[in-house]
């Protein structure tokens, strides 16, 4: 299909191990997001990637978490030495031109639960 | 403390009914957005409102931004279960390039 594709949906892992989550874009999207989303807080921002542009990392929680956009294509969220309070589902989103109004287009997340 | 408050948390109601859910802050905003997630699925963007007072119409849905853009509300008429979902708003945090700001989201359930 043409939409924001995550994978995997499901991944339970257990404390301490480490976990990458991967997001393909739509193709032609130059800005792509990461996004948490745990029960009752809503969506917290975690990264953001515009074309060849550092990326912006303000939003990552803590040394554990840390991101790549390889070819200005798909990503892979990194997570190590996972805790339970990292359980959450986590959104990827891309946009045509970053942000101003470009629309957000977000994919089905993954859907993270540290045992 | 949340840049955005939206309420209610929680909203129940019986089809046919109509409601109404809100977006504030003490911010002003250059534009505002609304998006609606259905279980299992990311957020999808329903309008985007810019202008002070403006008000859009989505077939049922009703959305309006504050004259001051500082808060944004979505009516819903005659209320389907279709409609049932989380509902969030969501704005630039500064002018340029910041991120997208949710806040926290109206949890819709229309019965049948």
């Amino acid at each position: 299909g043409a939409g924001v594709s995550q994978s995997p949906s499901n991944k339970v892992t257990e404390k301490g191990k480490d976990v990458e989550l991967r997001c393909d874009p739509i193709s032609g999207h130059t800005a792509l997001y990461w996004y948490r989303q745990s029960l009752g807080q809503g969506l917290e921002f975690l990264i953001y990637f515009q074309g060849n542009s550092a990326p912006d990392k303000s939003g990552l929680p803590s040394d554990r978490f840390s991101a790549e956009r390889t070819g200005g294509s798909v990503s892979t969220l990194t997570i190590q030495r996972t805790q339970q309070e990292d359980s959450a589902v986590y959104l990827c989103a891309s946009s045509l031109a970053g942000h101003n109004n470009s629309p957000l287009h977000f994919g089905n997340g993954t859907r993270l639960t540290v045992t | 403390t949340q840049l955005l408050e939206q309420s209610p948390q929680f909203l129940s109601i019986q089809e046919g009914e109509n409601l109404t859910v809100y977006c504030n802050s003490s911010s002003v905003f250059s534009s505002l957005q609304w998006y609606r997630q259905e279980p299992g699925e990311g957020p999808v963007l329903l309008v985007t409102v810019v202008t002070g007072g403006e008000v859009k119409k989505l077939k049922r849905l009703t959305f309006q931004f504050g004259d001051a853009r500082k808060d944004s509300s979505l009516h819903i008429t005659a209320a389907q279960p279709g409609d049932t979902g989380l509902y969030l708003c969501a704005v630039l945090k500064n002018s340029g390039n910041t991120p997208l700001v949710f806040g926290k989201g109206t949890r819709l359930s229309v019965i049948a």
